[in-house]
């Protein structure tokens, strides 16, 4: 049974640039979440899609958006690219009821030069 | 001040030690209480989870909570070098259970 998987691993881009990371939620999961985390920080909640649709926000910008697919997995999409996007970010899934236990990936890290 | 304080730490110990890793809060709605493995450059990995207050033991870890301290912990028995990794609290409250607010994380190093 795979896990949460991510693509692609490392993703190296330029201020200004536009990027879409990739997420495939753990087999039986319907819910997917996405987070942020920064070096020598915890992960911070961008958002959550169920039904193709956004359920709940962070305090992210609309620069971050995202999309899930009929076949539940998810797409981020961050424009306009800032130093300060550099992070590792994660993508969860759970089901959306037992949101509380959610699984991760390995994660994106994305560096902005 | 934020939602969830953990000391990042760094925490070493010997093999063998009991190691105590804690996290205070301050949103008296939290209700879900999360602990994760985070080893180096890989995604966080879901070790223990309890609902409302009282203790939960798996193996050799046992997760604590005390809901009128705002007051969690995860107790490790019998180190392993295997277990020196960064350790992430995790919470959420009813209504909003898909939202995890997150400690900072502590580095835990077990030394053989």
């Amino acid at each position: 049974d795979a896990g949460v998987t991510q693509s692609p691993t490392h993703l190296i881009k330029t201020r200004g640039q536009q990027v879409t990371l990739r997420c495939s939620p753990k087999s039986g999961h319907d819910t997917v979440s996405w987070y942020q985390q920064a070096l020598g920080q915890g992960p911070q909640f961008i958002f959550q899609y169920y039904e193709e649709e956004e359920r709940q926000r962070g305090n992210f910008p609309d620069r971050f958006s995202g999309h899930q697919f009929p076949n539940y997995s998810s797409e981020l999409n961050v424009n306009a690219l800032l130093l300060g996007d550099s992070a590792l970010y994660l993508c969860a899934s759970s089901l959306v009821r037992g949101q509380e236990t959610q699984y991760f990936g390995p994660g994106t890290r994305l560096l902005v030069l | 001040q934020k939602e969830v304080e953990q000391d990042p730490g760094p925490l070493s110990v010997p093999e063998g030690a009991i190691v105590s890793l804690n996290c205070t809060y301050s949103n008296s709605a939290f209700q879900y209480f999360m602990w994760y493995r985070q080893y180096s450059r890989k995604g966080p990995e879901l070790l223990m989870y309890t609902y409302s207050s009282g203790n939960k033991e798996d193996g050799r870890f046992t997760a604590q909570v005390d809901k009128s301290s705002k007051y969690i912990s995860l107790f490790i028995r019998d180190s392993q070098p295997s277990d020196s990794a960064t350790y992430l609290c995790a919470m959420s409250a009813p209504g909003n259970t898909g939202k995890l607010i997150f400690g900072q994380g502590t580095t835990l190093q077990v030394k053989p």
